[in-house]
């Protein structure tokens, strides 16, 4: 258990709506990731976070937006949800300190835009 | 760019039994980490096991072993004595050395440990 909780852990949302997801960590590590998991994709990058306030795109960034305006907090934000991004999302965290070292993950959120 | 490739999407093996679950991959990079993760029904995602590129011992976690083939970009995952609990999707992973972390995953294996 590396202490990453993330809320809502279900959400139903209508297309168009505003949606954020939150990822909270207890123990201020650096280095934090935002993934979505699909049906034949596996587990794809959206944003990352290397401190506060610095973020970056990953693979599938498009619809997304983060923001980290402190250690623990790590929010995605759907700005008007599709439902193509009907998803289960995954915050991760690296636990060390360097930046290539395991993630872990948070149990999941499990987001459904009608 | 790295691409992770899992060709058996679904696999069985009896209780008590040995498995070996494939994972190839392809990249430029010489420096590079490789893992396995193992997601349960509970949807958790669990670390099994890592390996560094520049390491030519293959890692080992109790039961779990892989077998690293760098030259051929191979990274294997065996179960030895399997379990029921390990019944679960596993995933295997690859990260570039001096990234910012990026994780690029393959599209799983689904595992059924039968009794």
């Amino acid at each position: 258990d590396a202490g990453i909780t993330q809320s809502p852990r279900h959400k139903v949302t209508e297309t168009g709506t505003p949606v954020t997801l939150r990822c909270h960590q207890t123990e201020n590590h650096r280095y934090m990731y935002w993934y979505r998991q699909d049906p034949g994709h596996g587990l794809r990058l959206i944003h990352y976070s290397y401190g506060v306030k610095d973020t970056d795109k990953g693979e599938v960034s498009d619809g997304y937006s983060v923001s980290r305006s402190k250690t623990e907090d790590f929010l995605l934000t759907l700005e008007s949800a599709t439902s193509s991004q009907t998803s289960v999302y995954f915050c991760a965290i690296s636990v060390s300190g360097r930046v290539t070292d395991t993630q872990y993950f948070g149990p999941g959120t499990r987001l459904t835009v009608l | 760019a790295q691409t992770v490739t899992q060709s058996q999407p679904e696999m069985s093996v009896q209780e008590a039994e040995t498995v070996t679950l494939s994972c190839t991959y392809d990249t430029s990079e010489s420096n590079y980490y490789l893992f396995w993760y193992k997601q349960p029904p509970s949807r958790q995602m669990i670390l099994v096991i890592r390996q560094e590129a520049y390491k030519q011992q293959n890692a080992t976690e109790n039961r779990f072993s892989v077998n690293f083939q760098k030259a051929a970009k191979s990274f294997s995952l065996k179960i030895s004595d399997s379990q029921l609990g390990d019944t679960a999707m596993y995933f295997c992973a690859f990260m570039k050395g001096g990234s910012q972390g990026n994780l690029i995953f393959g599209k799983g294996t689904k595992l059924s440990v039968k009794p």
